[in-house]
């Protein structure tokens, strides 16, 4: 089946780094990956949306200049959280659709845990 | 707006069915969606239904009803592994998905 990996799966830093966080579709080509947030015992909140080779869409309320994302090619996307501070500690997950296949099913990656102290 | 409603717990014993049941607001409906989350892992698909009525896969089913903005899913004998938060999702026309809150299942011997 489609697998999606996230690198690293877990991330500290100091108030005010950046944290780049790598979302791969190991074995499929993703056009469209999705990147969610998850704060403890809550629902997952999509953040944007990365379509590769164009600029990413983001949910209303998230600053494109703060989660800065790029999709470079057809398996990658990052997202890096700029300047990170402690309220952005949360689980960052990404997901991806397959190029050409059922547009209903997304597949997840592991989550990124990132705490920011 | 939109929107979508579960409950936030559900308690069962082994071996028993429950269904969870989520009903929704949107302007733009594409499809339901369920997903299984286990503690600090990663969400994974369940099940979808675009049109109306029930679909089966193994031990659990989702049902879809269009008119009533309503679906559940249906989960039968039960198996201490399915202790797990479960959501409904819609998908949006850019294939995105709204997630509800959540139910929080436990699954007791």
């Amino acid at each position: 089946g489609a697998v999606v990996s996230q690198h690293p799966s877990r991330v500290i830093c100091k108030s005010g780094t950046s944290v780049k966080i790598e979302c791969r579709s190991l074995d499929f080509q993703a056009t469209t990956m999705f990147w969610y947030r998850q704060f403890p015992k809550q629902s997952l909140m999509l953040m944007a949306t990365s379509n590769e080779g164009s600029k990413a869409t983001y949910e209303q309320g998230v600053e494109k200049d703060k989660f800065l994302i790029n999709h470079a090619s057809l398996t990658l996307s990052t997202l890096t959280v700029t300047s990170a501070h402690p309220e952005d500690s949360s689980f960052y997950i990404c997901s991806a659709t397959v190029a050409g296949g059922p547009g209903e099913t997304q597949y997840f990656g592991p989550g990124t845990r990132l705490l920011v102290l | 707006g939109q929107s979508l409603e579960q409950p936030s717990e559900v308690t069962a014993v082994e071996g028993a069915i429950v269904q969870i049941n989520c009903t929704y607001q949107t302007s733009g409906f594409y499809g339901l969606s369920w997903y299984q989350q286990h503690d600090g892992g990663a969400p994974t698909f369940l099940s979808y239904n675009a049109l109306d009525g029930l679909e089966e896969t193994g031990r659990f089913s989702s049902f879809l009803s269009r008119s009533d903005s309503y679906g559940y899913l249906l989960l039968q004998e039960l198996q201490m592994k399915d202790s797990a938060s479960y959501f409904c999702a819609f998908s949006g026309s850019a294939r995105q998905l709204t997630f509800g809150s959540g139910t929080q299942l436990t699954v007791l011997p």
